[in-house]
């Protein structure tokens, strides 16, 4: 068990729906980052925050948001939802703002989103 | 703009055979450099990591291995066994938040 917790695990909804994964980082790391899998494909990162504030985008849609609460839980938003968006999403978290100083990065067991 | 390559992107081993992925990259910034291995339907798990004022790192079967100057590194398993099998990611960007593209690692019995 990484400390990372996400819900929900599954998730099927329909196109053109919206829906809103969330993520509890370990206890005491300030950084939350969003990465999605789709099938056969690497780990897209799609952005980070840190203590509360945005630090990092990747390549994250238009039709995706993020947020980082006071008590550092986070939550990735998907909305206007599309076939192609059915994927692995994973959040992970680490105590600093990047490894650059040895920091490790742990990650959630991820929340499988399909989209009929 | 940053570049992480990993080589293979698939290896196909025999039990007990030793496998090895090298990792290249681009930023000399560098410092930190992990590799995570994935099962399938998994999470990442950080197997082994090594910091840049170590040439080499060894934890039972598994190894990394830094050359700082040519900017690569690899992870070395020995004696592998099917539970091996996955994929296997390098990050040495991780503070540019970038993964290599994967190494799918099958060891057959």
């Amino acid at each position: 068990d990484s400390g990372v917790t996400q819900t929900p695990k599954h998730l099927i909804t329909a196109t053109g729906q919206r829906v809103t994964l969330r993520c509890s980082p370990r206890s005491g790391d300030l950084s939350v980052y969003w990465y999605q899998q789709s099938l056969d494909q690497g780990l897209q990162f799609l952005i980070q925050y840190y203590n509360g504030e945005e630090r990092a985008k990747g390549n994250i849609l238009e039709r995706f948001s993020a947020q980082q609460f006071p008590d550092l839980h986070s939550e990735l938003n998907l909305s206007s939802l599309e076939l192609g968006d059915s994927a692995l999403y994973f959040c992970a978290s680490s105590v600093a703002l990047d490894s650059k100083g040895g920091n490790t990065i742990y990650f959630g067991e991820g929340s499988w989103l399909t989209v009929v | 703009g940053e570049n992480v390559e990993q080589h293979p992107s698939t290896l196909s081993v025999q039990e007990g055979d030793s496998a090895v992925i090298k990792c290249t990259y681009s930023d000399s910034a560098s410092n930190y450099f992990p590799w995570y291995k994935q099962e399938l339907g998994k999470r990442p798990q950080l197997i082994i990591d090594i910091r840049s004022n170590v040439g080499e790192k060894k934890d039972q079967r598994i190894a990394v291995t830094l050359n700082k100057t040519a900017k690569h590194f690899s992870l070395h398993i020995t004696e592998t066994q099917p539970e091996d099998s996955a994929v296997y990611f390098c990050a040495p960007l991780w503070g540019k938040l970038t993964f290599g593209q994967g190494t799918i690692l099958t060891v057959h019995p």
